[in-house]
């Protein structure tokens, strides 16, 4: 079964700097799609943004970019210019190629944004 | 337009009661996908429908059942409540053409089991 992983419960960091927040995954497949959600205190999940496997070029939205690496099944989210905004829990998520839209998350990293 | 809507937004049970919870997808979505979000457990696939059918299941008892109706609507019942079915439930839609559509999500139903 597939695995996603987020090692670090809690990160923080100042308005304004860049902070990466890390997430491996386990699978056997070799076409999936990997997600950062985020949830914040409103609890409903918002996408963040989204990597096909089958691409090497890594995904990006305005502030927000990741670092995908297939070979050691990485796929870490970078916030750069970090906003008040920002502050929520970060999901990682990982969902097989195919008709399901079962996605598997990791355990999910706080994020804390200092003014 | 309109959102995924979960009703209701809070929900409190006794042991051994069952619950219905229901979740109404956007618009011209087809599929709806239930997940479980414990602190324990973190976010867990309950299961998913798309146009009327179980699509995909994940590892919860039978208790836990859903159906969809013809305007995509779904809900979810748990029976026979127990303490640990304390959570925060989340419904997700998309169009569910392929696996890596975008999905919506609702502000989700807590439901506290006493």
């Amino acid at each position: 079964a597939q695995t996603v992983t987020q090692s670090q419960p809690e990160m923080s960091v100042q308005e304004a700097e860049t902070v990466t927040l890390s997430c491996t995954y386990d699978t056997s497949e070799s076409d999936y799609y990997l997600f950062w959600y985020k949830q914040p205190p409103s609890r409903q999940m918002i996408l963040v943004i989204r990597q096909e496997a089958y691409k090497q070029q890594n995904a990006t939205e305005n502030r927000f970019s990741v670092n995908f690496q297939k070979a050691a099944k990485s796929f870490s989210l970078k916030i750069s210019d970090s906003q008040l905004g920002d502050a929520a829990m970060y999901f990682c998520a990982y969902r097989e190629e195919g008709g399901s839209e079962k996605l598997v998350f990791g355990k999910g990293t706080k994020l804390t944004v200092n003014p | 337009k309109a959102g995924v809507t979960q009703t209701p937004r809070y929900l409190i049970k006794t042991r051994g009661q069952q619950v219905t919870l229901s979740c109404s997808p956007i618009s011209g979505h087809r599929s709806v996908s239930w997940y479980q979000q414990t602190p324990g457990q973190g976010l867990q696939f309950l299961f998913e429908y798309f146009s009327e059918t179980q699509r995909n299941k994940g590892n919860f008892p039978g208790r836990f059942s859903g159906r969809q109706f013809s305007n995509s609507r779904s809900e979810m019942n748990v029976s026979t409540l127990e303490l640990g079915d304390s959570a925060l439930y989340l419904c997700a839609s998309s169009f569910g053409h392929t696996g890596g559509e975008k999905l919506f999500f609702g502000s989700g139903t807590q439901l506290s089991v006493l």
